[in-house]
């Protein structure tokens, strides 16, 4: 089956600087890779999806890398404020296009 | 305006007795999902319904039971509730794979209802 985990449940980051996050994957096979943000008393949101079939994705501030050898991906955070204070979720769907995996998650709190 | 809203928002309760969540969406989608968050964030899904047929069912005790009055509405229902049901119920919906390409289309998800089993 598939399992997505994170490297570190909390990151804390000064306001301005550079948040990296990480997320790791079993099933190879996977093709299709997607981060969501969770801020507090709400749900998750899409924030950028990836496909197997490319190495790097931008959006805006942000930038997902995936590298399909070691089944890791990231979430790149420029300039990090504080709104960008959540929870964030990387995930894959699993099996058909439905059911979706959610990794454990990792805090992002930005110091002023 | 909201695209995918929940019922009621807080529900604590006592163990043993049964309630609802109700979940509503106005996107125009097919797909509608109940997940569970636990308190360690941990978020797991439950129970998907397409066109109001049941197409995924994880292992989930029968004391929970979607229900799916039309394409709108998949509301959940907890009988006999237990202190382990105490979780974030997050529902969600997405267009439709028409095709069964397997292209994932994005999960909108809802605001959450923090039941609390006492």
């Amino acid at each position: 089956g598939e399992s997505v985990g994170l490297h570190l449940p909390t990151l804390s980051v000064q306001e301005g600087d550079n948040s990296i996050i990480n997320c790791a994957y079993s099933n190879s096979a996977s093709d299709y890779f997607i981060w969501y943000k969770q801020e507090s008393g709400k749900g998750p949101q899409f924030i950028i999806d990836i496909r197997s079939n490319m190495d790097k994705r931008q959006g805006q501030r942000v930038t997902v890398l995936l590298n399909k050898t070691v089944k890791h991906l990231s979430l790149q955070i420029a300039a990090t404020q504080p709104g960008d204070s959540a929870v964030y979720f990387c995930a894959v769907p699993l099996d058909s296009s439905y059911k979706l995996i959610f990794g454990s998650g990792t805090r992002l709190l930005v110091r002023p | 305006d909201t695209a995918v809203s929940q019922t009621p928002k807080y529900l604590v309760t006592q163990m043993g007795n049964d309630k609802s969540i109700k979940c509503e969406q106005n996107l125009g989608h097919d797909t509608m999902y109940w997940y569970k968050q636990d308190s360690k964030k941990f978020l797991k899904i439950m129970f998907s319904y397409n066109n109001k047929e049941l197409i995924i069912n994880e292992t989930v005790p029968n004391r929970f039971s979607p229900k799916s009055p039309d394409k709108a509405h998949l509301n959940l229902h907890i009988n006999s509730l237990e202190l382990g049901d105490s979780a974030v119920y997050f529902c969600a919906s997405s267009s439709q794979d028409l095709l069964g390409r397997g292209v994932f289309y994005e999960q909108y998800f809802g605001p959450g209802t923090r039941l609390t089993v006492t």
